[in-house]
């Protein structure tokens, strides 16, 4: 079965506002990861947080883990156009090598 | 460096047809992964390879092999296509045999089986 479930699965807002992704996991991970997908192309690595790290930032991203909840969040600031793609979670189980992903978001921002 | 390169781009196979889906890449990753994509269902995780001559089965593994004889190279077997089969397959691969690393992936083939 999928390790994470992105929550919502589809999100629609205006340029300038902020976008907020949330997934949830179901087993123990050692880090977990957020992916995006532009339509018809291959998934890019946006970033990596780890199970003993509670926020983490990249330019105008935002993480956060809570391994309590087994959730995190993806927050995209003062969004853009260019930002319209489907957003992916992705966690490993401590004692596995693969990587499983969940449905997805799917993220429009309107000009 | 090219990354992951993955082809054919799209194929359409009949029923009960064989194809090998080719993955390569340069960038000397011991991992390498095939995964199916499916409308509302995300990623499912088909077989892996954490090295030359190791490969193991992920989430989706019936109706495909693989085999990994070099580091470069991990092609995709659909041994008897069947309809259920028809996806958007993408190769990943990242560095070492563990998950502190990001996946690299190629574009994807688009597999429609009649």
């Amino acid at each position: 079965s999928q390790q994470g479930e992105e929550d919502p699965q589809a999100l629609s807002i205006q340029e300038g506002e902020n976008a907020t992704m949330n997934c949830s996991y179901k087993t123990s991970i050692n880090n977990l990861q957020w992916y995006r997908q532009n339509s018809g192309r291959g998934l890019v690595h946006l970033i990596l947080i780890r199970s003993n790290e509670r926020e983490k930032h990249s330019g105008r991203l935002r993480v956060t883990l809570d391994t309590s909840k087994k959730s995190s969040s993806l927050l995209i600031t003062a969004s853009r156009a260019a930002d319209t793609a489907s957003y992916f979670c992705a966690t490993d189980a401590q004692n596995n090598n693969d990587m499983r992903f969940g449905a997805g978001t799917r993220l429009t921002v309107k000009p | 460096n090219a990354g992951v390169t993955q082809t054919p781009k799209f194929q359409v196979l009949k029923t009960g047809q064989s194809m090998t889906l080719q993955c390569a890449q340069d960038m000397n990753h011991e991992y390498m992964s095939w995964y199916r994509q499916d409308p509302g269902m995300g990623l499912r995780l088909i077989h892996y390879s954490v090295g030359a001559g190791i490969t193991d089965q992920g989430e989706v593994p019936n109706g495909y092999n693989v085999s990994r004889s070099t580091t470069e190279d991990f092609p995709l077997r659909l041994l008897s296509a069947a309809p259920s089969q028809t996806s958007v397959y993408f190769c990943a691969s990242r560095h070492r045999d563990n998950s502190y690393e990001k996946l690299f992936f190629g574009s994807g083939t688009q597999l429609s089986v009649l």
